[in-house]
């Protein structure tokens, strides 16, 4: 049972267009964390969000938790290649020592 | 500061043998997680462990093992290996077990 839900699952979009990637869940977590994969690589920490309706800002990434801190959103403005790559979002409860991974999304920027 | 380092990097194995990964956790974090990632089922988490101890343990059979040594190495085993096993393993450091530092990951086969 996928307990986070990743949408969309592909993107493929022209360079300068704006996205936005969605992860939802019926569950509610302690924390929200985005990361980055690239080939070949384990994924990067993007950004970790704790708090209801926390916005978060990484230069042209953008990072909502939603208010019952059961879904979150990543907004790219301004795509260029170099964000090319498999998004994913993870949802953390406190005392479990475990994230839950979503499906992921992948994303392909032309230039 | 050395990142986390898998190896092998790559590894080709046939069905029923068994094999062990190895990982170094960056200098300090006392925590490794561990990840299977595959492209159907996403990241699924195996098993994470602090200072020698297993806190956290995800639903995967019994073949698969892992432990924890006293300088915050971790190994994790496999044994009668199947075909769906075959699989990107990732292992991730952290302070406390949340913000995730991942290694490469080693790409096994099984024939």
């Amino acid at each position: 049972t996928q307990l986070l839900e990743q949408s969309p699952q592909f993107l493929s979009i022209q360079e300068g267009e704006n996205l936005t990637v969605y992860c939802n869940s019926s569950s509610v977590f302690s924390s929200l964390q985005w990361y980055r994969q690239e080939p070949g690589e384990g994924p990067v920490l993007l950004v970790t969000v704790v708090t209801g309706g926390e916005v978060k800002k990484l230069k042209r990434l953008t990072f909502q938790f939603g208010d019952a801190r059961k879904d979150s959103s990543l907004h790219i403005t301004a795509a260029q290649p170099g964000d090319t790559g498999l998004y994913l979002c993870a949802g953390d409860k406190l005392s479990s020592y475990k994230l839950i991974f979503g499906s992921g999304t992948r994303l392909l920027v032309r230039p | 500061k050395a990142g986390v380092t898998q190896t092998p990097r790559y590894l080709i194995k046939t069905r029923g043998q068994q094999v062990t990964l190895s990982c170094s956790p960056i200098s300090g974090h006392r925590s490794v997680s561990w990840y299977q990632q595959t492209p159907g089922q996403g990241l699924q988490f195996l098993f994470e462990y602090f200072s020698e101890t297993q806190r956290n343990k995800g639903n995967f059979p019994g073949r698969f093992s892992g432990r924890q040594f006293s300088n915050s190495r971790s190994e994790m085993n496999v044994s009668t290996l199947e075909l769906g096993d075959s699989a990107l393993y990732l292992c991730a450091s952290s302070l406390e077990g949340r913000r995730l530092f991942f290694g490469s990951g080693t790409q096994l086969s099984v024939l």
